[in-house]
């Protein structure tokens, strides 16, 4: 079974402050790695997408993936109380052309 | 913009009743997928369907069953609705291989009574 593993938090953190949020997979071959943000009552928005080792940056959004050892994080810089939210992390399984593993998300609180 | 559309986001039905929930994407995509998600236990998938009148069961298909007779529209169906079906349903479309990941409908939040 595929897992992919996420703290479920809260993650609470001041406003202003950098939030990093992690996980990790258990797919070895995977090469598509999502972050989705998911509000409260609302349905998960995808914001990050990486597939190669490294950082790539979006804005205020970094992701960050390591292959070798199987983690990805999602940084949030200058946090603001509107990133409050579940971040979903979520991997492309190798094995499937289609069928994406999601995490069961990190409750993250930004406090003002 | 792009979307998948679901028809209803809210739906109160009582015990044994059939359910249809709709959804409809307008990206061409070829994958469609049916989750629920319940606090607690993360997204859980249905069933899915990589083309017209193909389905697969996912990882908890038991008392529901999928209808794709046309590409843009996957249905799911609860054959007879029980309070344990009770949750929040979403949809969700992507390209054949999903390697851009998927898109959500905004979710059905289905109460059985």
């Amino acid at each position: 079974q595929k897992e992919v593993e996420q703290n479920s938090g809260p993650l609470s953190v001041p406003e202003g402050a950098i939030a990093s949020l992690n996980c990790t997979y258990s797919d070895r071959g995977s090469q598509s790695f999502f972050w989705y943000r998911q509000y409260s009552g609302k349905s998960p928005e995808l914001i990050m997408s990486i597939y190669s080792n490294g950082d790539k940056e979006d804005g205020r959004f970094t992701a960050q993936l390591n292959k070798a050892s199987q983690y990805v994080s999602l940084l949030i810089r200058d946090s603001q109380p509107s990133d409050s939210a579940t971040y979903l992390c979520a991997v492309k399984e190798y094995s499937s052309a289609s069928k994406i593993i999601f995490g069961s998300g990190t409750r993250l609180s930004i406090r003002p | 913009d792009v979307k998948v559309t679901q028809s209803s986001r809210y739906l109160v039905k009582r015990t044994g009743e059939k359910v249809f929930l709709e959804c409809v994407q307008d990206m061409d995509h070829e994958n469609m997928f049916w989750y629920r998600q319940d606090p607690g236990l993360g997204l859980r998938l249905i069933y899915f369907s990589y083309d017209v009148k193909m389905k697969e069961k996912g990882d908890i298909p038991e008392g529901y069953s999928v209808s794709r007779e046309k590409k843009e529209r996957f249905s799911l169906i609860l054959e007879s609705a029980s309070t344990n079906q009770t949750s929040m349903y979403l949809c969700a479309s992507s390209l054949v291989d999903s390697n851009y990941g998927y898109t959500f409908g905004s979710g059905t939040r289905l109460t059985v009574v």
